[in-house]
């Protein structure tokens, strides 16, 4: 089975700095990758994803990540958070099984607090 | 704007109850997925359809969990008892389930709390 690890629980950041979320996954065929923000009290929405191709998927709201198949990793990134970026980020994996594809399989996920 | 809704919003019962919730997924996706999540597992799938047929009900307790699409659209998240442990929101998901691509959208969630 799948498995998705994020590697910091808590990040706290000033405005304007730079920003990076780990994300490694395990799973040895074809994946999708997700990155996943939830702000308070709301419901998951999607920042980016990766099917095929580039490497370097760009995001809403500036996020970008990019997926290193020798590594299993899909890093999240931005190069200037901002207040407004403060939320609860996921990293999801789902597989292809040939029948269609399965649910998402998600890491514990990274509190960002970015202070003014 | 398409979107997934659930209903309820917020439910509190006591343990024991009988509790359902309820999902609308956006009109033509064929795969529902239901994930919960709590403080301490995160956010797990607990089962999931496509076509209304249920495809995979791994992740939900057998004996007292049980998920429906009694059409396409509505599926029916149902906790019978309901125990304290149950308390976490559970979110709804919809997608085409298009061939390798699975982008799902998700709905509000129901948060349950079970005294």
């Amino acid at each position: 089975a799948q498995s998705v690890s994020q590697h910091n629980h808590h990040v706290i950041l000033s405005e304007a700095a730079s920003l990076e979320l780990g994300c490694n996954y395990s799973y040895g065929g074809t994946v999708n990758l997700f990155w996943y923000v939830q702000y308070p009290g709301q419901h998951l929405q999607l920042l980016l994803k990766y099917f095929s191709g580039d490497p370097l998927v760009k995001g809403i709201k500036g996020f970008e990540a990019e997926f290193i198949k020798s590594k299993f990793s899909f890093n999240l990134r931005k190069p200037s958070v901002q207040w407004s970026d403060t939320a609860e980020y996921f990293c999801a994996v789902s597989v292809f099984s040939g029948g269609g594809a399965d649910g998402l399989t998600f890491g514990k996920g990274t509190h960002l607090i970015i202070q003014p | 704007d398409a979107r997934v809704t659930q209903t309820p919003r917020h439910k509190v019962t006591e343990m024991g109850q009988e509790v359902t919730m309820r999902c609308q997924p956006i009109l033509g996706h064929n795969t529902v997925f239901w994930y919960r999540q709590t403080m301490m597992q995160g956010l797990e799938l607990l089962a999931y359809f496509r076509n209304r047929a249920p495809l995979d009900d791994s992740g939900m307790p057998k004996d007292r969990f049980s998920a429906e699409m009694p059409d396409a659209t509505l599926a029916t998240l149902k906790i019978q008892p309901s125990e304290p442990r149950d308390s976490a929101v559970y979110f709804c998901a919809s997608g085409s389930g298009q061939g390798v691509f699975n982008e799902q959208f998700f709905g509000p969630g129901t948060r349950l709390t079970v005294l």
